[in-house]
């Protein structure tokens, strides 16, 4: 099956530092997805991004599926940002899409 | 909000029982899925649905059992609970509502089986 990598494994910023979160995929993927897992352990979708650039407040995404990676962007981080960043591929595109996740990423934010 | 509701939240029992963990939707999505989390494994999915009495198995389905007689709940047995299932359980539903495909998550079953 598909592998999905992602580094660094583990991030510490001081707050208001950026940091770029990056995500490798081995095959193909029509489905590409970032999570963050907060403290709590609530996991919440930030970006549904196969392809191109999307923003969204301090965090942006670009995947270029062409080489088969995608990085996630934060900006003045702040200590609410800390948790674990999950990238998730499917070859696959639809509703039905089964997604593989890779191992996260930890980030901490110190004030 | 795609109202997704796990139950329980918590969990312990004993090796060799079974437990059944609860996902319900009240939004009518048609796909769902369970997966687990294990430190060091990220999310691995255990089964999925894609609709009414339509379930296939995932990457690590062994040990584990789904149903789904109704659209709005897809249940997940451990038919006789071992240590290596103890874990954090997460159901998930994938519709185009946003206008693309993404996954919600529910807010997790932590199962420790003792």
């Amino acid at each position: 099956g598909i592998q999905v990598e992602q580094s660094p494994p583990d991030l510490i910023l001081q707050e208001g530092a950026n940091s770029t979160l990056r995500c490798n995929f081995s095959d193909s993927v029509n489905n590409l997805q970032w999570f963050h897992q907060n403290p709590w352990g609530q996991l919440i979708n930030l970006f549904y991004i196969p392809s191109g650039t999307k923003q969204n407040g301090r965090l942006s995404a670009t995947t270029v599926a062409t080489e088969r990676y995608s990085l996630l962007y934060i900006s003045s981080s702040q200590t609410t940002d800390s948790g674990v960043y999950f990238c998730a591929v499917d070859p696959y595109t639809g509703a039905n899409s089964k997604l593989t996740f890779g191992k996260g990423i930890t980030l901490s934010v110190r004030p | 909000d795609a109202g997704i509701t796990q139950s329980p939240r918590h969990k312990v029992t004993e090796t060799g029982t079974p437990v059944t963990l609860r996902c319900h939707q009240t939004e009518n999505h048609r796909y769902m899925y369970w997966y687990r989390q294990d430190p060091g494994h990220g999310l691995r999915l255990i089964h999925y649905s894609y609709g009414v009495k339509d379930t296939d198995k995932g990457e690590v389905s062994d040990g584990y059992s789904v149903s789904r007689s109704k659209t709005e709940d897809f249940l997940l047995t451990l038919e006789s609970a071992t240590s290596s299932q103890t874990s954090v359980y997460f159901c998930a539903i994938s519709s185009s509502d946003r206008g693309d495909y993404g996954y919600t998550f529910g807010s997790g079953t932590r199962l420790t089986v003792v």
